[in-house]
């Protein structure tokens, strides 16, 4: 199977540590990458590869992976981070494919 | 920096065949080791993959809209364009192009998203 799950919705309390999965066979192979995305904007980029962030990323976002399960973790989550997050990846034919999504709550 | 600007109408008529184009901006679509795609997001949902284009004009295309799914780039005008046929009201979505990077897969930019509608 192609597809990656995701939690469909995820609190934290703020200033506290969270971490947001995603699960499918296709992370075994590839890493995933994931966005964040707040009401009305376009997905921003947070994490991709090993564990890498994009200029402008704040440290407290950080990735991981075991297995089939790849992992977004904020440490010390800030009120802004409230949004909803995705992983993607790709399949052996080239094909990307999408988690769910999941919604973060800071509490 | 790279800038992607989504253009095109805003309704489609059940049928008809939706017509987008991405404007880069900020550097080449010929040049780098870049594919440009499409991903859509109907409301109050997840984010949908359509397809992508390398340069040499090598495409990927999602299995469920591949039928339907033609992505073209225009270098000339650094532009590539979205055309998606026999819309119904199912492909209703905020639109967005994109700039997928490989090895591994990532999406690094994106555009500010347009949204369509396809009603009579």
């Amino acid at each position: 199977s192609s597809e990656l799950t995701q939690d469909p919705a995820v609190s934290v309390a703020l200033g506290q540590t969270v971490r947001i999965t995603c699960q499918g066979d296709s992370l075994r192979n590839y890493y995933a990458s994931w966005y964040q995305q707040k009401p009305g904007q376009a997905p921003v980029l947070v994490i991709y590869g090993k564990n890498n962030r994009p200029s402008g990323i704040p440290d407290r976002f950080s990735g991981s992976s075991s297995g089939n399960t790849a992992s977004l973790t904020i440490t010390g989550a800030q009120a802004e981070d409230e949004a909803d997050y995705y992983c993607n990846s790709r399949d052996r034919s080239g094909n990307v494919v999408f988690g769910g999504g999941t919604k973060l709550t800071v509490l | 920096q790279v800038q992607l600007q989504e253009s095109g109408p805003g309704l489609v008529k059940p049928s008809q065949t939706l017509s987008l184009t991405c404007t880069v901006s900020g550097g080449s679509i010929s040049s780098g080791s870049y594919y440009w795609g499409w991903i859509r997001q109907p409301a109050g949902k997840g984010l949908e993959w359509i397809g992508h284009i390398y340069t040499s004009g090598s495409t990927n295309y999602n299995p469920s809209l591949k039928s339907r799914v033609t992505i073209s780039l225009d270098t000339s005008k650094n532009q590539f364009s979205l055309k998606l046929s026999s819309v119904t009201a199912a492909d209703t979505a905020v639109y967005y192009c994109v700039r997928l990077q490989l090895s591994p897969y990532f999406f690094d930019y994106w555009g500010q998203g347009t949204l369509v509608t396809v009603s009579s």
